[in-house]
């Protein structure tokens, strides 16, 4: 699977959309984009996934660079309990398993 | 809907004993999942199931073993327990193969060895 590239950290005004970047330059044609978030020590919680076309959900809208070495989450209106974890993975869909790599991921602070 | 269940949520245990971590799942997926997560750092995955009695390692087995006792049940033993592996352990579970196999986690275990 591909490696990916987040910012560590960075902050978010409440009721702001905030833009999380990811950077997968080395992505092949057959692998997803998957964004988990991870609230304060809970369990990984799935957000959304795309392949190259944008994609969008209650949650979240998901945009891929038309090379796809790039992506975004967008959080439309950022709420205190958006702070988490964000993990931008990339896998392949239709391997054996759902065998997620977790990298370091971009700590996200909403503030009022 | 219970989703996917650990037990239990907390343990402290001396070095050289051993335990079983427990996970279940309600949900009727055909993968499970165990990963570790040490403070500050991402998760890594110790071993999976791709499905009823089928068992692979992940990036950190050694240590660990693992038991798919049925399709609702994946669990994690510690044979003789290690300072090293203090840490947060969670389970997941997921349809299995294909696109929309988005995993859902468990709570988490929080194991201290001393």
């Amino acid at each position: 699977d591909a490696k990916t590239t987040q910012p560590p950290s960075m902050d978010c005004a409440e009721g702001r959309a905030a833009n999380l970047p990811c950077n997968h330059s080395t992505i092949s044609g057959n692998e997803y984009v998957y964004w988990y978030r991870q609230i304060h020590s809970q369990g990984p919680q799935y957000i959304i996934h795309g392949l190259k076309n944008n994609e969008t959900n209650e949650m979240a809208s998901l945009i891929i660079t038309e090379d796809r070495k790039s992506s975004t989450l967008i959080l439309p209106h950022a709420t205190l309990r958006d702070t988490a974890v964000y993990y931008c993975i990339v896998r392949v869909a239709l391997s054996a398993g759902n065998k997620l790599t977790f990298g370091g991921g971009t700590r996200v602070l909403v503030k009022p | 809907n219970a989703g996917v269940t650990q037990t239990p949520k907390f343990q402290v245990l001396k070095t050289g004993q051993s335990m079983t971590l427990q996970c279940a799942q309600d949900m009727n997926h055909n993968s499970m999942y165990w990963y570790r997560q040490d403070p500050g750092m991402g998760l890594r995955l110790i071993y999976y199931s791709a499905s009823e009695g089928t068992t692979d390692k992940g990036e950190v087995p050694n240590g660990y073993n693992v038991s798919r006792l049925n399709k609702r049940e994946f669990s994690l033993r510690l044979e003789s327990a290690a300072p090293s592996q203090t840490s947060v352990y969670f389970c997941a579970s997921s349809r299995g193969e294909g696109v929309n196999t988005e995993a859902f986690f468990g709570q988490g275990t929080r194991l201290t060895v001393v």
